[in-house]
């Protein structure tokens, strides 16, 4: 089926620590893999992507992690920031873009 | 440039009324979309139009009709509001093909009583 998995749904953790979050998709999805932040209120914002062709993104104190074997992406945000508290989605395209169905990150001062 | 523009931010409705969302792209886009998103939960597709004069159903279509009225307009229609409905809706745009950054607008907050 057309789906993308996203664990885990809420995760909290204390500033300064790091966060994973991981998403799965099935065989028919796409060779391109995006990560939307969404704070309270707002609308959802590209924060990274990742093409098949690499294994591995960085940004700054985000990086973005492919397996193609595996079928399965994450979302690694290190030294983490109170600013960093929102909901993150992961999506893959099909013949449309899917998205999972967020995670919760709560970042404690 | 303003992106995605979408009218109305903020809609009561009663059950069995209608309305139209209404969404502009000044990207020169090919595709663009229509999510809901209920409280607490992800963004489902409800549908799509990859390219000007097309339209496919996305997740959840039920209750809802679509126009792609032109390359920059895409509308969403309730024909019959039902409380289930009660949602915020996100419309978005994209270059078309299998890569590119979806930008969305600023959401339309329907309230079905």
């Amino acid at each position: 089926g057309e789906n993308v998995e996203q664990h885990p749904s809420t995760l909290s953790v204390q500033e300064g620590d790091s966060a994973v979050i991981k998403c799965t998709y099935s065989d028919s999805a796409s060779n391109y893999f995006p990560w939307y932040k969404q704070e309270l209120g707002k609308r959802p914002q590209l924060i990274i992507d990742i093409r098949s062709n690499v294994g591995e993104k960085k940004d700054q104190r985000i990086a973005v992690t492919l397996n193609k074997t595996a079928k399965h992406f994450s979302l690694h945000i290190t030294e983490t920031q109170p600013e960093d508290s929102a909901v993150y989605f992961c999506a893959a395209i099909y013949n449309d873009m899917r998205f999972g169905a967020g995670t919760r990150l709560t970042v404690k001062p | 440039n303003a992106g995605v523009t979408q009218t109305p931010k903020f809609q009561v409705l009663k059950t069995g009324q209608s309305m139209t969302l209404q969404c502009a792209q000044d990207m020169n886009h090919n595709s663009m979309y229509w999510y809901r998103q209920d409280p607490g939960m992800g963004l489902r597709l409800i549908y799509y139009s990859a390219s000007e004069g097309t339209t496919d159903k996305g997740e959840v279509p039920n209750g809802y009709n679509v126009s792609r009225l032109n390359k920059r307009e895409f509308s969403l229609r309730l024909e019959s509001a039902a409380p289930s409905q009660t949602s915020v809706y996100f419309c978005a745009s994209r270059l078309q093909g299998w890569t590119g950054e979806l930008f969305f607008g600023e959401g339309s907050r329907l309230t079905v009583l």
